[in-house]
């Protein structure tokens, strides 16, 4: 089956860095999503790696290495308003079924002061 | 730029009542859309998509349908509501040919008593 892993919750405090690894499992692969969704909002978009390495955007940086179907999320001098659930999702490339996205369960970041 | 819209915001619904959610999207054409569930504190379920009018594709066999009359609407729907039909309902789009940037709309916070 196709499957993403990411831990379930995370701790941090201001300032400091906190690394979100996701593993996937799956038939094929274009590349790995990063979305973040605060308490009671909608997910939005934050970042996608399509070939190995680093992707950086401004605070958030994410990785990508295929070879080991592994990426990260990094995020550097956290705010508290960093605090929210970060989900890695992939597209789901089985027959008939490429318009869809492969969700992990989220890893929940609690940043404290 | 795009826009996506959903109604209502909230609701509160007794069980075995029915169940209409719309969604709209706004400055694009011919868009992928979603129907998403998310339980408290969980992950994202996939519950329909759509890639045109009049096109459904179901993920989780239940007592919820969805339908897509227009380009840029998409409604789910309930004959009988159950008390596991509660959740956070996201409507999400995608634009043809892109493959992993979907934006949600603002969500619906169904309670089912």
């Amino acid at each position: 089956g196709q499957s993403l892993e990411q831990p379930s919750e995370v701790t941090a405090v201001e300032g400091a860095i906190v690394q979100i690894n996701c593993t996937y499992q799956t038939s094929g692969f274009y590349g790995l999503s990063w979305y973040q969704q605060h308490d009671g909002g909608a997910p939005t978009f934050l970042s996608y790696n399509g070939l190995d390495g680093l992707e950086e955007t401004g605070r958030f940086s994410s990785f990508l290495s295929r070879s080991d179907s592994y990426g990260y999320l990094l995020l550097q001098e956290l705010q508290m308003k960093d605090s929210a659930s970060y989900f890695c999702a992939v597209r789901d490339l089985q027959a008939g079924n490429n318009r869809k996205l492969i969700w992990g369960l989220g890893t929940s970041l609690a940043v404290n002061p | 730029s795009q826009t996506i819209h959903q109604w209502p915001a909230t609701l509160v619904q007794p069980v075995g009542s029915p169940l209409s959610l719309e969604c709209t999207v706004e400055g694009t054409s011919n868009p992928n859309l979603y129907w998403y569930r998310q339980a408290a504190g969980r992950g994202l379920q996939l519950l329909f998509y759509s890639v045109g009018i009049g096109q459904i594709s179901s993920e989780v066999p239940q007592n919820l349908s969805a339908s897509r009359p227009q380009d840029r609407q998409f409604i789910l729907s309930s004959k009988k509501l159950l008390l596991s039909d509660s959740g956070f309902y996201l409507c999400a789009w995608l634009l043809p040919g892109q493959a992993y940037e979907q934006y949600f709309g603002p969500g619906t916070r169904l309670t089912v008593t």
